[in-house]
């Protein structure tokens, strides 16, 4: 069954400070891999997409890394601020499958204190 | 250019009752899609329209209609609602760009049913 996990669950780190996001899947073949910000009370906005060629994708301060042969990939947060508090949720899409098929993970909620 | 809107934003009904939520997108996008966000679970797609005119289920699809009204609109409808029914429901459309699928979403609707 194609699955996507996150760790850790939720998160909480000093402002200024960095911070890893990982994601573990068991989708294969797939497309891309996704990672989507969203806002207590909003909706996701994408951060980066990545297809299955490629290895790191960024965004501003925000860098994504994809290990296809190990079926993981992380965000990583640069020099956080008080406005990166949200959760943020990895997304795969299956390969040879209809366009809306997307595997949400649960995401991992992110605080980031002054 | 607003992107994906939703109506309500909020609503309360009691076991039994009926409802519609609204979604627009106008951004000329082809497919609409409909979510629901529960606690603990990544998001899962009830319902989709990948043109104007056509429509299909998606994940979970039970107690719930919908109507692709034209290319800009797509409503969602409960005809009996259940507590079962209680979450946060997310609207989201496509870009054209075949690529990468990019989702689009509105702000979400959060539905508590008693």
């Amino acid at each position: 069954k194609n699955q996507v996990e996150q760790s850790p669950q939720s998160l909480i780190i000093l402002e200024g400070k960095n911070c890893t996001l990982q994601c573990n899947y068991t989708v294969s073949p797939f497309s891309n891999l996704r990672w989507y910000k969203q806002d207590t009370g909003r909706g996701p906005v994408s951060l980066t997409i990545m297809t299955f060629s490629e290895n790191t994708k960024s965004n501003g301060r925000y860098t994504a890394t994809l290990d296809a042969d190990t079926k993981q990939s992380s965000l990583h947060i640069t020099a956080s601020q008080l406005s990166d508090s949200a959760s943020y949720i990895c997304v795969v899409r299956p390969m040879n499958t209809g366009f809306q098929k997307l595997v949400f993970g649960t995401g991992t909620r992110l605080l980031v204190s002054p | 250019n607003a992107g994906v809107t939703q109506t309500p934003k909020f609503q309360v009904l009691k076991t039994g009752q009926s409802m519609t939520l609204q979604c627009a997108q106008d951004m000329n996008h082809n497919s609409m899609y409909w979510y629901r966000q529960d606690p603990g679970m990544g998001l899962r797609l009830i319902y989709y329209s990948a043109s104007e005119g056509t429509t299909d289920k998606g994940e979970v699809p039970n107690g719930y209609n919908v109507s692709r009204l034209n290319k800009r609109e797509f409503s969602l409808r409960l005809e009996s609602a259940a507590p079962s029914q209680t979450s946060v429901y997310f609207c989201a459309s496509n870009t054209p760009d075949r690529a990468t699928y990019e989702q689009y979403f509105g702000p979400g609707t959060r539905l508590t049913v008693t």
